[in-house]
């Protein structure tokens, strides 16, 4: 069955606001990775994290293994961060698992 | 910057033919893997290779082959395509260190179109 549940499947933001998004896990993962569909299509690496928080620029993650769930905060959003946001969790055993994806359109 | 390269960027086929894609990492990477995104825009994980040793086999069909020559290259064979095989299939790398995969870097994607 599925082990990441990704959502919102879509969300619209105005510039300068923030949200999150969030992934939950059906098992224990042991490192979850968000990454950003580029406008060429390429996945970019935004972060990997094994526990706690990583924060860069306007975004920050954070990932509680033991509750199952990862999060990615954007704030001050601005119109070059729309694209499409994935989470992966690794299951172990060099599988990783992805999330369906986030689709963000950020307006003026 | 681009560390993964996959060849063909796009492969227009027939229903029976047998295609081959391509990929390389430079980053010294051990761990190699395919990704298939269908058009719902979601992504499976069809392998992983750790030094060219087959690690992750998710249910794919038989006519699904990867050939790895060394840890730096990882093929993908499809010995009969069928429709449902029409996708963008994605090669990564990781530096897997054999506890966790650790970050994964994406090539640019093959587009397959089967007909």
């Amino acid at each position: 069955g599925d082990q990441v549940e990704q959502s919102p499947s879509a969300l619209s933001l105005h510039e300068g606001t923030g949200s999150a998004l969030r992934c939950n896990f059906t098992t224990t993962m042991r490192a979850v990775q968000w990454f950003r569909k580029n406008s060429r299509g390429s996945l970019i690496n935004l972060f990997y994290l094994a526990s706690g928080t990583k924060e860069n620029g306007r975004l920050k993650s954070a990932f509680d293994s033991k509750e199952r769930y990862s999060t990615l905060h954007i704030r001050d959003a601005q119109l070059e961060d729309s694209g499409t946001y994935f989470c992966a969790a690794e299951t172990g055993g060099y599988k990783v698992v992805f999330g369906s994806g986030t689709r963000l359109l950020v307006s003026p | 910057e681009t560390a993964v390269f996959q060849t063909p960027n796009y492969h227009v086929t027939q229903v029976g033919n047998e295609v081959s894609f391509n990929c390389k990492q430079t980053l010294g990477h051990d761990t190699m893997y395919w990704y298939k995104q269908d058009s719902k825009k979601l992504l499976k994980i069809m392998f992983s290779y750790n030094n060219k040793q087959l690690i992750v086999n998710e249910t794919v069909p038989r006519r699904f082959s990867p050939q790895s020559s060394d840890k730096a290259h990882l093929n993908l064979r499809i010995k009969s395509v069928e429709p449902e095989d029409s996708a963008v299939y994605l090669c990564a790398s990781s530096s897997g260190t054999g506890v966790s995969a650790e970050t994964l870097y994406f090539g640019s994607g093959t587009r397959l179109t089967v007909l």
